[in-house]
C-alpha cells in the first residue's frame, strides 16, 4: 500500500536560514507527490506538485522540492525562510486506483517554527 | 473567484447525535472531496464524489456518509456521533479532468467538530 513518511515532527529554523523538510514515500511506480501548508485556522494550500519530467519542481512562496526516486524522496527546501513561513507542511502522494480518483494520502506532517 | 466554503465552521454536538456538514465548492469544479484531521490520525480520506457519484471511498464506518448535488455542492453526514468523531473536517475541491491527480485540490477552511 502506498504512504508517506515525514521523519520530523517539529523543526525550529531562525529566520533567513535555509530549510528542507523531508518526505519518503512508498509507492512502485512514478507516484504523483504534492507539498500542501496548513496555517493556524486555514485549510491546506498547496505548494507544489511532481508528476514527471524534471525533477526538481517550482513551487509557490518561494519552495523548491526534488524528486528522488533512488532514494524514494521528495524533499521540500526554500533558501532562506521568513517568519511567516511558520505552519504545519504536508507530503502527500496520490494514491493509485487507474487514474479514476484524486484521493491523496498524506504525511503526519512537520511543524515548523521560525524564531527572529 | 470565491474560494472552497464550509458551514458551519465550528459545531459542538453530544454523543448519539448525528451532524450534517457542507461544502460548496469553487464555481465550476466538479470534484468534492473530505478529509477528516485529527492529532492521533492525522488526515484521512474520507469520501471523493463527482458529477453526484461517489467515486471513492476511504476506510470510515458506515456512519460516515456523503452526497453532491446537481450544483456540485456537498454534504456529509456523520450519524450517531461517537467521541472519537471529535475532527476537522476538510472539504476539497478540484476542476476534475480526465486525470483527476494532475489537478490541483483546493481545500476549504474546514469544520471543527467537538463530540462531547
Amino acid at each position: 500500500a502506498q504512504s508517506v513518511t515525514q521523519p520530523d515532527i517539529h523543526i525550529t529554523v531562525s529566520e533567513g536560514a535555509s530549510l528542507e523538510l523531508r518526505c519518503n514515500y512508498s509507492y512502485g511506480a512514478t507516484p504523483y507527490l504534492f507539498w500542501y501548508v496548513q496555517s493556524p485556522g486555514q485549510g491546506l494550500q498547496l505548494l507544489l506538485k511532481y508528476f514527471s519530467g524534471d525533477t526538481l519542481v517550482q513551487g509557490i512562496k518561494g519552495f523548491e522540492a526534488e524528486f528522488k526516486r533512488s532514494q524514494s524522496s521528495f524533499n521540500l527546501r526554500k533558501p532562506s525562510v521568513h517568519w511567516s513561513d511558520a505552519a504545519e507542511y504536508f507530503c502527500a502522494v496520490g494514491a493509485d486506483y487507474g487514474g479514476a480518483t484524486n484521493k491523496l494520502i498524506f504525511g503526519t506532517g512537520t511543524l515548523l517554527a521560525v524564531q527572529p | 473567484k470565491a474560494g472552497v466554503t464550509q458551514t458551519p465552521r465550528y459545531l459542538i454536538k453530544t454523543r448519539g447525535q448525528q451532524v450534517t456538514l457542507s461544502c460548496s465548492p469553487i464555481s465550476g469544479h466538479r470534484s468534492v472531496s473530505w478529509y477528516q484531521q485529527t492529532p492521533g490520525q492525522g488526515l484521512q480520506f474520507l469520501f471523493e464524489y463527482f458529477s453526484e457519484t461517489q467515486r471513492n471511498k476511504g476506510n470510515f464506518p458506515g456512519r460516515f456518509s456523503g452526497r453532491q448535488f446537481s450544483n456540485s455542492r456537498s454534504e456529509m453526514n456523520v450519524s450517531t456521533l461517537e467521541l472519537g468523531d471529535s475532527a476537522l473536517y476538510l472539504c476539497a475541491s478540484s476542476p476534475s479532468s480526465s486525470t483527476p491527480l494532475t489537478d490541483t485540490q483546493y481545500f476549504g477552511p474546514g469544520t471543527r467538530l467537538t463530540v462531547l
